[in-house]
């Protein structure tokens, strides 16, 4: 059974950068899957950050894509976020998780998670 | 802001059955393939229905899902307090600002 966890800093100061790592275990992590990591802030709803391919094609949320830096290591089953100039919005509970996507022959694309860390909270505050 | 469109909260006795619209547009919905989560409290989010009407191994038949042109539905049936959770629809858009997209979110509670 696969499993993923997140690890880093639960508190950030403003302006500073949010790190954090996913951990995969219990599977095949060099193979033709996304890393994916989604956010959801207190009270509120699911947030896409990015994703990264096995290989190191990344696709990034445009909304973040000049804050967020996603990495692998395939060495260490592990891949990586990093948000820079963090604020109070960036407030919330962070998830990795592994993403299926691919295009069918009609062209039409399929972007699911299908396991999911536990999440960490990350809060931004000096 | 979310561009897929949930109602906030559905709720219906225990056995029986509620539906959850998720509506989109032809840059996401009308072009891609739909999935749904579950996210009990407290807990993250579970992959309940992928390629629109897939179930993962273990999601009992109770869980399905449909498309139609630009929306989405999930229909859960036989309702448990279990079902209590919140649950999101996901999909690609295809537009400008392409990239994954999550609904709104919508409350389930069993009277």
């Amino acid at each position: 059974q696969l499993q993923l966890q997140e690890s880093g800093p639960g508190l950030v100061k403003p302006s500073e950068t949010l790190s954090l790592t996913c951990t995969v275990a219990g599977g095949s992590f060099s193979s033709s899957y996304y890393w994916g990591w989604i956010r959801q802030p207190p009270g509120q709803g699911l947030e896409w950050i990015g994703s990264i391919y096995y290989s190191g094609n990344t696709y990034y949320n445009p909304s973040l894509k000049s804050r967020v830096t996603i990495s692998v290591d395939t060495s260490k089953n592990q891949f990586s976020l990093k948000v820079n100039s963090v604020a109070d919005s960036d407030t919330a509970v962070y998830y990795c998780a592994r993403v299926v996507g691919y295009h069918d022959n009609s062209g039409h694309y399929t972007y699911y998670f299908d396991y999911w860390g536990q999440g960490t909270l990350v809060t931004v505050s000096s | 802001q979310s561009v897929l469109t949930q109602p906030p909260s559905v709720s219906a006795a225990p056995g029986q059955k509620v539906t959850i619209s998720c509506s989109g547009s032809d840059s996401n919905i009308g072009n891609n393939y739909v999935s749904w989560y579950q996210q009990l409290p407290g807990t993250a989010p579970k992959l309940l229905i992928y390629d629109n009407n897939k179930r993962p191994s273990g999601i009992p038949d109770r869980f399905s899902g449909s498309k139609s042109g630009t929306s989405a539905t999930l229909a859960i049936t036989g309702l448990q307090t279990g079902d209590e959770a919140d649950y999101y629809c996901g999909t690609w858009d295809n537009s400008l600002s392409a990239g994954q997209v999550f609904g709104t979110g919508t409350q389930v509670t069993v009277l």
